[in-house]
């Protein structure tokens, strides 16, 4: 079983929908839980972290963790074209920067 | 320059070549990595330079080569690589005040071993 798990996709939404994009992860010891997005032909670059179970939000993004259910998600409200990339989810242990990967869920927002 | 620079960008090679994939930070962190992206798999952590010391060698073969001369520059030797070791290798530069898991990557360098 990988520790983290996300679906590929690809997700293809209308602008202007809500996206949700969601990860499973088994490692109890996670404790911060990250976004990444990756354009195509880009590195990934950090779109925001969450620090154990709640939300946390950041304009038209909010990371949500239940830790309960050990499950992550990635709301996109109002999205846009400028969004379609591949969204990657990560879980971090107390130290370091050793982060664990899913493998991403590519999202295309269409016109 | 700014950010996390990789060079290539492409990189063609024989199973029997030896190349080197560069990679410099202008971002003045201290901890470099490598990782490898390859298509439906998550991004594997293959090398992990603190200071210029080695603290991570996450089981990678010995074909890959890691060489970190200053706190700037990240290199990987390449020798009698394998197909399967195709795919996109990543930079990465954190610095511990920026947060955890706090990842500055490069643009990486698409590897095609033919």
């Amino acid at each position: 079983q990988k520790e983290v798990e996300q679906d590929p996709g690809p997700l293809s939404v209308p602008e202007g929908a809500i996206v949700s994009l969601n990860c499973t992860y088994s490692n109890s010891a996670f404790q911060y839980f990250m976004w990444y997005r990756q354009y195509s032909r880009k590195g990934p670059e950090l779109l925001m972290y969450t620090y154990s179970s709640g939300n946390k939000e950041d304009g038209r993004f909010t990371a949500q963790v239940d830790k309960s259910s050990k499950y992550i998600s990635l709301f996109i409200r109002d999205s846009q074209p400028s969004d379609s990339a591949t969204y990657l989810c990560a879980g971090l242990t107390g130290g370091g920067n050793k982060l664990t990967f899913g493998t991403g869920t590519q999202l295309k927002v269409e016109l | 320059e700014t950010g996390v620079t990789q060079t290539p960008r492409h990189l063609v090679m024989g199973m029997t070549n030896k190349k080197s994939l560069k990679c410099e930070q202008h971002l003045g962190h201290n901890a470099m990595y490598w990782y490898k992206q390859s298509a439906k798999k998550p991004l594997e952590l293959m090398f992990v330079y603190n200071f210029k010391e080695q603290t991570e060698n996450n089981s990678v073969p010995s074909r890959f080569s890691p060489e970190c001369p200053n706190s700037s520059h990240l290199f990987l030797h390449l020798h009698t690589l394998q197909p399967e070791d195709s795919a996109l290798y990543l930079c990465a530069s954190s610095q511990e005040w920026d947060g955890p898991g706090s990842l500055h990557f490069g643009n990486g360098t698409r590897l095609t071993v033919t």
